[in-house]
């Protein structure tokens, strides 16, 4: 079974850094194919992809926040790091991670973040 | 990069059939895509994928209610005998060079 779980502060001062981390099992980031990404959803807004990881290490990240975004991967931890340089009260959400394969996804449970001073 | 496109607000009665449309843009019809759902004050929860030639593979305990449907560059999402479990938000989303989500679609069961 397929889980994924989001953690990280509930609160972030502007400007300040968020580091999101991703634990997961049942499944390998060592594995062809798979990839763990992270999307975020402001309150009563759509969802929005941030960036994503393949298990050969390759990254894709949404071009509009490319600056500020770095993902990294832990195989031998299971656990995938999302930081977001800069934080703006705009980038309060709720952030997801989920796991992709070419056949199926998987959402992992969201943790909800509020940027303010 | 492409681009999908949903039509903000669909409704239909209980019991009934309603059919979800995605469109990709120009240049890129031949692109998968997946369907997700997100009940009210819950998270997503994915549907399925599915293919440009219509052929689709569900998610784990997606009941046969939900199936998919494509043409052209428009990806379907049917949903029949219409609950009031169903009424959420759906949202498309394709991959390419990056991961894109459609802005979605707010389903209203009467």
């Amino acid at each position: 079974q397929i889980t994924l779980r989001a953690s990280g502060p509930t609160l972030v001062k502007p400007t300040q850094t968020l580091t999101l981390t991703c634990t997961f099992s049942g499944f390998s980031l060592s594995t062809s194919g798979v990839a763990v990404g992270w999307i975020r959803q402001p309150p009563g807004k759509a969802l929005q992809w941030l960036a994503l990881i393949y298990w050969d290490d390759d990254k894709r990240y949404c071009p509009s926040l490319k600056n500020r975004l770095t993902i990294t991967k832990d195989t031998s931890r299971n656990q995938v790091v999302l930081t977001m340089t800069d934080m703006d009260p705009v980038d309060t959400a709720t952030y997801y991670c989920a796991h992709k394969s070419p056949t199926t996804f998987h959402w992992g449970q969201g943790t909800l973040v509020t940027v303010s001073s | 990069q492409v681009v999908l496109t949903q039509s903000p607000s669909a409704s239909a009665s209980l019991g009934a059939s309603v059919k979800l449309t995605c469109t990709l843009s120009s240049g890129h019809s031949n692109y998968a895509i997946a369907w997700h759902q997100q009940q009210p004050q819950k998270g997503p929860r994915y549907l399925m994928r599915l293919n440009s030639d219509g052929s689709h593979i569900k998610g784990d305990g997606i009941p046969d209610r939900f199936s998919g449907s494509s043409s052209g560059a428009e990806r379907y999402l049917t949903i029949s005998n219409l609950q009031s479990e169903d009424e959420a938000d759906y949202y498309c989303q394709t991959w390419g060079t990056g991961e894109v989500f459609g802005g979605g679609t707010k389903l209203s069961v009467l």
